[in-house]
């Protein structure tokens, strides 16, 4: 059984930073693009990030460039965002979600499987 | 304001085939797949429509998708009190190299 479940969220201060980090369990980890989607309170879906199967390739939203870092390890089957510079309008329930193998544009937006996501609050 | 356009309230009763719309332009859906996602109250979302049209396993078949130009469409026929969510659409964006949903459609069955 395919599990993804999410863990480093919690209340941060406007500049701060936290690492988000995505367990995986029931299947090949290292197969598989992997992605970050993220949802504001009573708000709808927002991409973040995307990541090769073997990390070698990423894509970023424009509103997170230069401020997150996605990245795995593949012996550990785990992902990861690493988030800096945090704002206000970063508050969100993030959500890891399992791809395809192919790391190709068009199959990118396919997240088969989701986690049950972790809340980032960023307040004063 | 999503790059992809989507009404944001559907509502229809059992008998009738409700449909969802998304509107787009030449550099999402005008060349790239659309994927629909379902999110139950309270839930992840879920993969409903993937390539289009494509249903994953276990997807029952009154859900059905379609794309023409740069607009693509959820059917849903005769939805089920248990269908009540938000649906979104999803494409790649070629201008913006990234991954664009739509604002998401609240649907109500009567």
């Amino acid at each position: 059984e395919v599990q993804l479940l999410e863990s480093g969220g919690g209340l941060v201060q406007p500049g701060g930073s936290l690492r988000l980090s995505c367990a995986a369990s029931g299947f090949t980890f290292s197969s598989y693009t992997m992605s970050w989607v993220r949802q504001a309170p009573g708000k709808g879906l927002e991409w973040v990030s995307s990541i090769s199967g073997r990390g070698d390739s990423t894509y970023y939203a424009d509103s997170v460039k230069g401020r997150f870092t996605i990245s795995r390890d593949n012996p550990k089957n785990t992902l990861y965002l690493q988030v800096n510079s945090l704002r206000a309008e970063d508050t969100a329930v993030y959500y890891c979600a399992r791809g395809v193998g192919d790391f190709w544009s068009g199959y990118l937006p396919r997240f088969d499987y989701w986690g049950q996501g972790t809340l980032v609050t960023v307040s004063s | 304001q999503s790059v992809l356009t989507q009404p944001p309230s559907a509502s229809g009763t059992p008998g009738q085939r409700v449909t969802i719309s998304c509107s787009g332009s030449s550099s999402n859906i005008g060349s790239n797949y659309v994927y629909w996602y379902q999110q139950l109250p309270g839930t992840a979302p879920q993969l409903l429509i993937y390539r289009n049209n494509q249903r994953p396993a276990g997807v029952p078949d009154r859900f059905s998708g379609s794309k023409s130009g740069t607009s693509a469409s959820l059917a849903i026929s005769g939805p089920r009190s248990e269908d009540e969510a938000d649906y979104y659409c999803a494409a790649w964006d070629d201008s913006l190299s990234g991954v664009v949903f739509g604002g998401g459609t609240k649907l109500t069955v009567l």
